[in-house]
């Protein structure tokens, strides 16, 4: 079974400074690794994502994500947080591309930036 | 970019009635698509796989009687809420994978109140 753990159920950062969202993951094959974000009220914007190749991933509004194998780690960063990435974050799993596959969330983290 | 579509965004209906909820993906064929329920500040909570031309998969304790998946066409599922109670007002999402499956792709989401 696939599992995914965002150990912060929130992260408060001042504007400006740099954001890191925490996730895990479990999975009996090969990963694949997504980031949402979602803003009150509404559904889930895909950010970013790990299939293969390079390790470091970069996404939408300025985010990236690192996978790292050994730690089964997808750490979402940001280097200068704005106000307006406050919102609620998803990390999810996949256990591979086919249709069927279903993601798996983590329990969300919520960021707060502050000016 | 791919998008999925879902309406209404947000529905009100009285106890014992069934409500509709569409789900579209507007520019590429999905064979496959995903419905979740998300309650307020919680994460998303799969509730079944629609199947186009086939029966949708239900996780577990979810009832299938109650919340009825039809997968219509390529570009259309539908969740309809039988006989809705107040309990299962809450937040529904949709999402799609992409042609390839590589990026799953989220619907704005749905209200839905049962008074």
């Amino acid at each position: 079974a696939q599992s995914v753990a965002q150990p912060e159920d929130q992260v408060n950062v001042a504007e400006g400074n740099p954001l890191t969202v925490k996730c895990t993951y479990s999975v009996s094959g090969n990963p694949y690794l997504f980031w949402y974000v979602q803003y009150p009220n509404r559904g889930l914007q895909f950010l970013l994502k790990y299939i293969t190749g390079d390790n470091l991933v970069k996404g939408s509004y300025g985010f990236e994500a690192e996978f790292n194998k050994s730690q089964t780690s997808f750490h979402l960063k940001k280097p200068s947080a704005l106000v307006s990435d406050s919102a609620l974050y998803f990390c999810a799993v996949r256990d591979g591309p086919a249709a069927g596959n279903k993601l798996t969330f983590g329990g969300g983290t919520r960021v707060l930036v502050k000016p | 970019g791919a998008v999925v579509s879902q309406h209404p965004s947000r529905v009100i209906c009285k106890s014992g009635t069934s409500v509709k909820i569409e789900c579209r993906s507007l520019d590429f064929q999905a064979t496959t698509m995903f419905w979740y329920r998300q309650f307020p500040k919680q994460s998303l909570m799969l509730m079944a796989t629609s199947n186009e031309g086939s029966k949708a998969t239900y996780e577990q304790g979810v009832e299938k009687d109650k919340f009825l998946i039809n997968h219509a066409s390529l570009t259309l599922s539908t969740l309809t809420v039988t006989s809705a109670h107040p309990e299962d007002s809450s937040f529904y999402i949709c999402s799609a994978p992409s042609q390839g499956g590589n990026t799953i792709y989220f619907g704005e989401g749905s209200w839905l109140t049962v008074v």
